[in-house]
C-alpha cells in the first residue's frame, strides 16, 4: 500500500517570506498523481496544487510551487511571499492511477507570523 | 453553485443512536467518497463508490454503511454510535477520467456523547 509521510507537524513563517513543506511517499507504481490540499480553520479542504507523475516539469500555481523528485519520491510545497491567509493545515496526498484511493499524509500546520 | 454539499454541518448525539449524514454533488462526477478525520487531523478514506463498485476500507466497522440513491448522492449511515466515532466526516467526489482531483464537501462534525 502507498504511504505518505509529512515529517513536519508544524511550521511557521514570517509574512512575505518563503516556506517549504516536505512530503515523501512510498510506492511501487510509476503512474500516479500527487496533490497538496489546504485546510484552513473553516475545515474546508481546498486543492492547492497537483502534479502528474509522468510530467517532469514542476507544477506552479501563482505563489505555490512544488519540487517533485520522482526518483527520491519527494514532493515538497514551496509557498512564496507568505500571506496571513496561508495559515492552515496542509496535507500532501497520493493517488494511484489504478484505483480511487487518495492517501493523505498526517498534515503540517503552518502558522504565518505578521 | 457547483459543489459538494453535506448536511448537517454539526451533529451531536447520544451513544447507541443511529444517524445519517447526507452528501450531494452537482459536478457530474461519477465517483464519491467518505473520509473520516480524527482529532489529530488524520484523514482516512472509508469508502469509495461509483455506480458499479463499492470499495470499503477494511478497517471501517460494519456499523457504517454508504447508501447511494443516485449518482449525485452518497449518504453515510451509522448504526449504534460509539464515542470513538466522534470525528469530522468529509464527503468528496471526482471524475475518473479527469486528473483525479477530488472535490471535498465542508465536512460534518459528529460528536457522540
Amino acid at each position: 500500500a502507498q504511504t505518505v509521510t509529512q515529517s513536519q507537524p508544524e511550521m511557521s513563517v514570517q509574512e512575505a517570506e518563503t516556506v517549504t513543506l516536505s512530503c515523501t511517499y512510498d510506492t511501487s507504481e510509476s503512474d500516479y498523481y500527487l496533490f497538496w490540499y489546504k485546510q484552513p480553520p473553516s475545515r474546508q479542504m481546498i486543492l492547492v496544487i497537483r502534479q502528474e507523475a509522468y510530467k517532469q516539469q514542476n507544477a506552479t500555481e501563482n505563489r505555490f510551487s512544488v519540487n517533485f523528485q520522482k526518483a527520491a519520491k519527494s514532493f515538497s510545497l514551496k509557498i512564496s511571499d507568505s500571506q496571513l491567509g496561508d495559515a492552515a493545515m496542509y496535507f500532501c496526498a497520493y493517488r494511484s492511477n489504478n484505483n480511487n484511493d487518495m492517501r493523505f499524509g498526517a498534515g503540517t500546520r503552518l502558522t504565518v507570523k505578521p | 453553485d457547483t459543489a459538494v454539499s453535506q448536511t448537517p454541518k454539526y451533529l451531536v448525539t447520544q451513544m447507541g443512536n443511529d444517524k445519517s449524514i447526507k452528501c450531494e454533488q452537482n459536478l457530474g462526477h461519477d465517483t464519491m467518497y467518505w473520509y473520516k478525520q480524527d482529532s489529530k487531523k488524520f484523514l482516512k478514506i472509508m469508502f469509495s463508490y461509483n455506480n458499479k463498485e463499492l470499495i470499503i476500507n477494511e478497517t471501517v466497522p460494519n456499523r457504517f454503511s454508504p447508501k447511494s440513491p443516485d449518482k449525485a448522492h452518497l449518504n453515510l449511515h451509522i448504526n449504534s454510535l460509539e464515542l470513538g466515532d466522534s470525528a469530522v466526516y468529509f464527503c468528496a467526489s471526482s471524475k475518473r477520467t479527469s486528473t483525479n482531483e477530488q472535490f471535498f464537501g465542508p465536512g460534518t462534525r459528529l460528536t457522540v456523547l
